[in-house]
């Protein structure tokens, strides 16, 4: 079965733009969950979705939003865009991140200047 | 907050040799996953953790998990070119949030 996609893979943008990244989850996962990668910090959580809900959310400015779809499709969105918000998005599914296996998508390379 | 230290950040070794990556948190873990990440891809799940002292082996790979729950290693036997990657650990704390640690980069030269 197809694996967790992400679009776009790479994108470029400039400080103070916003910016919309989507995920299509595997069929029959419910669960989406968020994270932002940096060489820095690492692997960071940014916010769950379940079932069209926030679930959970992670330690980032209200200027990291996200939304679920009647689908399970998420996009995940960036406002006011820092130099810091340079950064590798990965989005998992699973069936219910609470109890199953996420699987992660190739991520999308996002790129502030 | 929970944190998760790995170590060695880098490993560089000899197609052959032996290595073993560190995982260690002052917090408890109710469970404790690994990951490996190669260049332009996600993170793949290798492993899950659950009871204090459990050993599991993946073909050449060895996962345990500290008695206290705390800690965790992965032990690579004979390693090839194709385990070159990031390996990640992962910990769910109870809080219902993931936390990862920063990851140890591994490079297996021919």
């Amino acid at each position: 079965k197809a694996g967790v996609t992400q679009t776009p893979r790479y994108l470029i943008k400039t400080r103070g733009q916003q910016v919309t990244l989507s995920c299509s989850p595997i069929s029959g996962h419910r669960s989406v969950s968020w994270y932002q990668q940096t060489p820095g910090q690492g692997l960071q959580f940014l916010f769950e979705y379940f079932s069209e809900t926030q679930r959970n959310k992670g330690n980032f400015p209200g200027r990291f939003s996200g939304r679920q779809f009647s689908n399970s499709r998420s996009e995940m969105n960036v406002s006011t865009l820092e130099l810091g918000d340079s950064a590798l998005y990965l989005c998992a599914s699973s069936r219910d991140r609470l109890t199953d296996t996420q699987y992660f998508g190739p991520g999308t390379r996002l790129t502030v200047l | 907050t929970q944190l998760l230290e790995q170590s060695p950040q880098f490993l560089s070794i000899q197609e052959g040799e032996n290595l073993t990556v560190y995982c260690n948190s002052s917090s408890v873990f109710s469970s404790l996953q690994w990951y490996r990440q190669e260049p332009g891809e996600g993170p793949v799940l290798l492993v899950t953790v659950v009871t204090g002292g459990e050993v599991k082996k993946l073909k050449r790979l060895t996962f345990q998990f500290g008695d206290a729950r705390k800690d965790s290693s992965l032990h690579i036997t004979a390693a090839q070119p194709g385990d070159t990657g990031l390996y990640l650990c992962a910990g769910d704390g109870g809080s219902e949030k993931l936390v990862f640690g920063k990851g140890t980069k591994l490079t297996v030269n021919p």
